[in-house]
């Protein structure tokens, strides 16, 4: 079974640009989550989407958005780039039923210069 | 609103010593979810374990085990028997309630080093 895989691995951007980051979610699950993760620093929650709605929002600004499609893979979209935005951006998925434990993509390190 | 506290940024243990990593919440809500994740250098999250508010029995996983203490509001890790790759950073998450708003958050991590 793949995991959760999360696109690109690694980029760089300049302060004022937009960036788009990819999820795909393990197959049968409906709920994806992304979170930043400043270096050295815990993980801030950044969105929650399931079953192609966004259920919750973090403390983050406007800039910071996002979409799921119908297959349940979703986009973090954060425009207008800011230094302060690197970090490694995390996209995890789960059922909604259970415990739902979230299972973790690799990750996509953001550097904005 | 739920929060979420690790208190030990950093911690150094002897390997094959037991560790207790510390982990105490707040909410209001009564149905809650709790769990514990670790994430080793690579950066990967790694799911270890978790407990439920309604879950009569402490966790266990191998060598891992919540301890599950309610009243107090922690749910402290316990690794038995650590082991060199078990140094890493250690994040507590907590879920709030099942309603459809329902988010997980994540404490501030505590960095084991195992030393050999």
């Amino acid at each position: 079974e793949a995991g959760v895989t999360q696109s690109p691995t690694h980029l760089i951007k300049t302060r004022g640009q937009q960036v788009t980051l990819r999820c795909s979610p393990i197959s049968g699950h409906t709920s994806v989550y992304w979170y930043q993760q400043a270096l050295g620093l815990g993980l801030q929650f950044l969105l929650w989407y399931d079953e192609g709605e966004e259920r919750n929002r973090g403390n983050f600004p406007p800039r910071f958005s996002g979409r799921q499609f119908p297959n349940y893979s979703s986009e973090l979209n954060v425009n207008a780039l800011e230094l302060e935005d690197s970090a490694l951006y995390l996209c995890a998925s789960s059922t909604t039923a259970g415990a739902n434990v979230l299972t973790f993509g690799a990750g996509s390190r953001l550097t904005v210069l | 609103a739920q929060k979420i506290t690790q208190t030990q940024p950093g911690m150094f243990v002897q390997e094959k010593e037991a560790v207790t990593l510390d982990c105490t919440y707040d909410t209001s809500d009564p149905s809650y979810g709790l769990f514990w994740y670790k994430q080793p250098s690579s950066g990967e999250m790694i799911f270890l374990i978790y407990q439920g508010s309604y879950d009569q029995q402490n966790a266990t996983e191998g060598r891992y085990s919540l301890n599950f203490q309610k009243a107090r509001k922690s749910a402290n890790l316990v690794i038995s028997a650590s082991q060199l790759g078990d140094s890493a950073m250690y994040f507590c998450a907590m879920r709030e309630g099942y309603s459809s708003a329902s988010k997980i958050i994540f404490g501030s991590g505590t960095r084991l080093s195992i030393r050999p």
